[in-house]
């Protein structure tokens, strides 16, 4: 059980250059996000998804795009990077519902630098 | 989005009990109180969940308020290991809402 695996760990991208983040899980869970993490900043919400099919935008959606084909795999694009999304990217997941106690998931981070 | 207030800092030294406070004034019926802690360079990773009663595991007690307008997560004797943010977050019975964590409070162990 490999849990939430994200990659790459690092990444630097020139601006206007696109990518994607790639986000897996072997868990089953449901409910799979992205969060984004500036210096001394806490977890801002870029989409979240509720299942295969589904997707929805969180706090800081522009700029990114995601899709959930499996539920499995939940990948981030980024369109054209720009300085200003410099940062660390968290994926999360869990199960809906309350059993098994939807608690919460994360990978260990992409470091992702625009120069 | 129910939201959650923190303290941005708190300081404990090592071996004392630490009691890490949330406020969640607008918190519905069926939300469930969530607590996740994020160590240097890594993700965030679970402390304690509950819903009315308090509840303890082997890393922290939560105390949770009759009204439920509040929570304490307890950390009962901190380490320089505990040293990192603390999240409290609310999440729906059903969990399909978005996730909103709050910038957290920062936890500084003293030796």
């Amino acid at each position: 059980n490999a849990g939430v695996t994200q990659t790459p760990k690092f990444q630097v991208l020139k601006t206007g250059q696109s990518m994607t983040l790639q986000c897996a899980q072997d868990m089953n869970h449901e409910y799979m996000s992205w969060y984004r993490q500036d210096p001394g900043m806490g977890l801002r919400l870029i989409h979240y998804s509720v299942g295969a099919g589904i997707t929805d935008q969180g706090e800081v959606p522009n700029g990114y795009n995601v899709s959930r084909s499996t539920t499995e795999d939940f990948p981030l694009r980024l369109l054209s990077a720009a300085p200003s999304q410099t940062s660390v990217y968290f994926c999360a997941s869990s199960y809906l519902g309350v059993s098994p106690g939807n608690t919460i998931y994360f990978g260990e981070g992409s470091w992702l630098t625009v120069v | 989005d129910a939201k959650t207030t923190q303290p941005n800092s708190m300081e404990s030294n090592e071996e004392e009990p630490v009691h890490l406070p949330c406020n969640h004034s607008t918190i519905s019926g069926t939300d469930y109180i969530h607590w996740y802690r994020q160590l240097p360079s890594q993700g965030p990773e679970y402390v304690i969940h509950g819903l009315t009663s308090n509840v303890n595991n082997r890393m922290a007690s939560l105390a949770i308020a009759e009204d439920r307008k509040s929570s304490t997560l307890i950390l009962h004797r901190a380490t320089l290991r505990d040293a990192a943010v603390y999240y409290c977050i609310l999440r729906t019975a059903s969990g399909n809402t978005p996730l909103v964590f709050g910038k957290g409070t920062r936890l500084s162990v003293i030796a």
